[in-house]
């Protein structure tokens, strides 16, 4: 099945205590992105990948980091978490550009206390 | 600037009713545009999308929408509401050369029995 894979689903951290949130996709897509959701505010990207070895920042990148050394996964990093970055945190791959269709992961719900 | 406008936060409804959720778009290039859904705890999910063609697009769910360039629109309807239906809406729009797709804040549609 076609999907796109993020852990953990829900996360209760503390400030500054560093933490990944896995996402992986099993459709050999190109392009993968990472996004939060927060009320009012819609989906802001956070960063972005073009392919292996390529990302770039979205518009809200302060506080994250992202790798993409295999085709398959991006993993999103906060070295240093604060309370400003509890949200709801999706995952999304496209077959090739992005503004083309993209399918998103389940989310991740963290909250840093 | 790009820029998507979804002019509801919310909208209430009865069930057998019939729906349009409003989309506005500001875009200098040729758009892809999309209407995602998200179901409580769930991720998002491709409701429809045009490219190009026909400006009247039908997609999952029973759900259709209209592309109207003059109003720079992309207004999501059914005709008959399903209290499944209940959710989140967003409207995207992207293009083909572009590296992000961008998204409006969000419609909540509420449905009473």
């Amino acid at each position: 099945e076609a999907q796109v894979t993020q852990n953990p689903r829900y996360l209760i951290t503390v400030t500054g205590k560093k933490l990944t949130v896995t996402c992986s996709q099993n459709m050999n897509h190109e392009y993968m992105s990472w996004y939060r959701q927060d009320p009012g505010l819609g989906l802001r990207q956070i960063y972005y990948s073009m392919n292996v070895e390529v990302t770039d920042k979205g518009d809200v990148p302060e506080g994250y980091k992202v790798s993409r050394k295999e085709k398959r996964n991006f993993p999103l990093i906060l070295e240093s978490p604060s309370p400003n970055q509890t949200s709801l945190y999706f995952c999304a791959s496209s077959p090739s550009r992005p503004g083309n269709i993209q399918y998103f992961g389940a989310g991740t719900r963290l909250s840093v206390l | 600037a790009q820029s998507v406008t979804q002019p509801d936060i919310h909208i209430t409804v009865s069930e057998g009713a019939s729906l349009e959720l409003r989309c506005n778009y500001s875009y200098g290039a040729t758009p892809y545009l999309f209407w995602y859904v998200q179901s409580p705890g769930q991720g998002l999910q491709l409701l429809l999308k045009y490219f190009s063609g026909d400006t009247l697009v039908q997609g999952i769910k029973g759900f259709e929408a209209e592309f109207k360039r003059s109003q720079s629109s992309f207004n999501l309807r059914k005709p008959s509401v399903h209290w499944s239906d209940a959710a989140e809406y967003f409207c995207a729009v992207g293009a083909q050369n572009t590296d992000k797709l961008i998204f409006g804040t969000g419609t909540r549609l509420q449905v009473f029995p």
